[in-house]
């Protein structure tokens, strides 16, 4: 069964202090990586779709990157607004299947 | 452009009755999938509706079940709750379906004692 692995689970960082996210998959022949933001009490926010390896994409101080079994969100110089759960999921079978977070919290 | 509204917010059931859930997706979108958020599973896919027929379907028992309308408003059902169907339950939609961007509702929070 396709597996989807976030580490680590939780991240504490100052703000300013770069850093990344590890997202692994098992499913070979994927069709899309997806990264999600998610913050307390509200449904996920689409950030980034990534389909092959060497993609990578940018928005403001993340960067998501893609290799063949793995995906890494990288956070440069973070904000405290930048504190949320980061959700990876793929969805080679048509059913989304999601790791289990990364719960980032920056301190000013 | 209004979000993905899912009703009711918040319900209390107690085991053994059931619920159903609302979804309406943004305009256009014909694409709805469920997801259930639990602190212990994580997100786990329910089912994705596409123009009224389901197209794939998670690891969940029969008593979980849903449709979708023909202006793409989707509910769910829960029979003989169980105190482990206590969730927060997701909605998505999207234009294509779940292999693109997905916009998500703020979620039903449903308790079961």
């Amino acid at each position: 069964e396709d597996q989807v692995t976030q580490s680590p689970e939780a991240l504490r960082l100052q703000e300013g202090e770069s850093s990344s996210l590890n997202c692994s998959y098992t499913v070979s022949g994927l069709r899309g990586l997806f990264w999600y933001r998610q913050d307390p009490g509200k449904g996920p926010e689409f950030l980034f779709t990534l389909y092959s390896a060497g993609e990578e994409k940018e928005k403001e101080r993340l960067k998501a990157t893609l290799t063949k079994k793995e995906s890494f969100l990288h956070i440069t110089a973070p904000k405290p607004e930048d504190s949320a759960t980061y959700l990876c999921a793929e969805s080679n079978t048509g059913k989304l299947i999601f790791g289990q977070g990364t719960t980032l919290q920056v301190k000013p | 452009k209004a979000g993905v509204t899912q009703t009711p917010r918040y319900l209390i059931k107690t085991r053994g009755q059931q619920v159903t859930l609302s979804c309406s997706p943004i305009s256009g979108h014909r694409s709805v999938s469920w997801y259930q958020q639990t602190p212990g599973q994580g997100l786990q896919f329910l089912f994705e509706y596409f123009s009224e027929t389901q197209r794939n379907k998670g690891n969940f028992p029969g008593r979980f079940s849903g449709r979708q309308f023909s202006n793409s408003r989707s509910e769910m059902n829960v029979s003989t709750l169980e105190l482990g169907d206590s969730a927060l339950y997701l909605c998505a939609s999207s234009p294509l379906g779940v292999t693109g961007e997905l916009f998500f509702g703020e979620g039903s929070r449903l308790t079961v004692l």
